[in-house]
């Protein structure tokens, strides 16, 4: 069963400042990973998906990789801004049987103070 | 309206209530998902339908019962619900089953 996990839970960070996120999973046979950004009550919006043969992709400041061989993934932002606190939720597709179905970290909350 | 929308977005109902949740897209996909998000846990995906039809249900309790009449439209018909069932549902569509998943804003369910 894949399992998720994201470090740190939470990050404060002062603004400007680069900034990683870490994703984990424990089975490496994934079709993709996707990255989300979740504002406070509201829904997901994507942010960066990485096909399994790909090990990076990038959009403005925030750049993703994927190592699929150690179960490891990294959201890269920055020149962090105020504007960027919200929680980052991770979650990979498998490619087995329910190859629709995508699996969830509990996310990192960022806070990136003024 | 544009992506995918979801009514209401805050619901309060009691233990013996009968309510639906609804969701729409716009974007011409062709799959569609309902997801629970509770206090501290990952999210957890219910229910998928590819093409209208129901592809997969996670053992989902019955009182939770989804309805896709076309691939523009998803209900999640809630009765007899419990307290621990108060989350944010989620509901999500992409082009097809494995492709990237668009979500919508959320209805925040309080059971009392």
């Amino acid at each position: 069963k894949q399992e998720v996990t994201q470090i740190p839970a939470a990050l404060s960070v002062p603004e400007g400042e680069n900034l990683v996120l870490n994703c984990s999973f424990t089975d490496s046979a994934i079709y993709n990973l996707q990255w989300f950004r979740q504002d406070p009550g509201k829904g997901l919006t994507s942010l960066l998906l990485i096909q399994s043969s790909q090990r990076e992709q990038t959009s403005g400041r925030l750049n993703a990789s994927l190592d699929k061989s150690s179960g490891r993934s990294t959201l890269y932002i920055a020149a962090s801004q105020p504007g960027d606190s919200a929680t980052y939720l991770c979650a990979v597709r498998g490619t087995q049987g329910g190859s629709e179905k995508l699996v969830f970290g509990k996310g990192t909350k960022l806070t990136v103070n003024p | 309206e544009t992506g995918v929308t979801q009514t209401p977005r805050h619901l309060v109902m009691g233990m013996t209530n009968k309510k639906s949740l609804k969701c729409e897209q716009h974007l011409g996909h062709n799959a569609m998902y309902w997801y629970k998000q509770s206090a501290k846990k990952p999210l957890e995906l219910m229910f998928v339908y590819s093409l209208e039809e129901r592809v997969e249900n996670n053992s989902v309790p019955s009182r939770f019962s989804p309805e896709c009449p076309n691939s523009s439209h998803l209900f999640l018909h809630l009765h007899t619900l419990q307290p621990e069932d108060s989350a944010l549902y989620l509901c999500a569509s992409s082009q097809e089953a494995e492709d990237e998943q668009y979500f919508g804003p959320g209805t925040r369910l309080t059971v009392t």
